[in-house]
């Protein structure tokens, strides 16, 4: 157990619609990553947040946002959701801000969403 | 920009066998690399992480790495193969930007 959480394990949805997956960091963590995996696009960087703030962007679409929380917790927010958004979403947290330098990303369980 | 590469998306090995998982990585600033498992239905966990203080790295489980500059090459390797370590396995390197990149992942099956 890593000590991150994510909610909710499993998600099935339509095509169309928007979803809200939730990630709680480790305690103590104050940066959370989120990435999506998928079968065709391997694993992808999506955003990071360092203590309520945007910190990196990568691979996220704009119909994608998130925010984090001042309790550190943090949503991923998928919008007009495609088929090919199916994959699975995982959330990290690290103690600091440079997370991908040589602090050690904490991943959770995942959620994995199913768009019919 | 930064990548990494992971040759064979497949490696099937005995019991006891040497584990080989080859990781290459493209950077323009010196890297930071990464080796993470994922065991089915579960997150991803550190296995071992290169920041420029030691170029052979000891992880978990009886992994290590060694960060070859004049390859790029970051290749994993267990001397031997034990049936729980079957799972998936992933390269990453960050640089600048506070980015990740993940390489495609390499299956490691273990044959009893």
């Amino acid at each position: 157990d890593s000590g991150v959480t994510q909610t909710p394990k499993h998600l099935i949805t339509a095509t169309g619609q928007r979803v809200t997956l939730r990630c709680s960091p480790r305690s103590g963590d104050l940066s959370v990553y989120w990435y999506q995996q998928s079968l065709d696009q391997g694993l992808q960087f999506l955003i990071q947040y360092y203590n309520g703030e945007e910190r990196a962007k990568g691979n996220i679409l704009e119909r994608f946002s998130a925010q984090q929380f001042p309790d550190l917790h943090s949503e991923l927010n998928l919008s007009s959701l495609e088929l090919g958004d199916s994959a699975l979403y995982f959330c990290a947290s690290s103690v600091g801000a440079s997370g991908t330098n040589t602090d050690t990303q904490y991943f959770g369980p995942g959620t994995r969403l199913t768009v019919l | 920009a930064q990548s990494v590469t992971q040759l064979g998306s497949h490696v099937s090995v005995s019991e006891g066998a040497l584990v080989l998982l080859r990781c290459n990585y493209s950077s323009s600033v010196p890297p930071y690399l990464f080796w993470y498992v994922q065991y089915p239905n579960q997150g991803l966990q550190l296995l071992l992480k290169y920041t420029s203080a030691a170029t052979l790295v000891k992880g978990i489980n009886g992994f290590e790495a060694e960060f070859k500059k004049s390859e790029t090459s970051f290749h994993l390797t267990k001397p031997s193969a034990h049936m729980s370590d079957a799972a998936e396995y992933f390269c990453a390197v960050s640089g600048t930007g506070n980015q990740f990149y993940f390489g495609t992942g390499t299956s490691l099956t273990v044959i009893p």
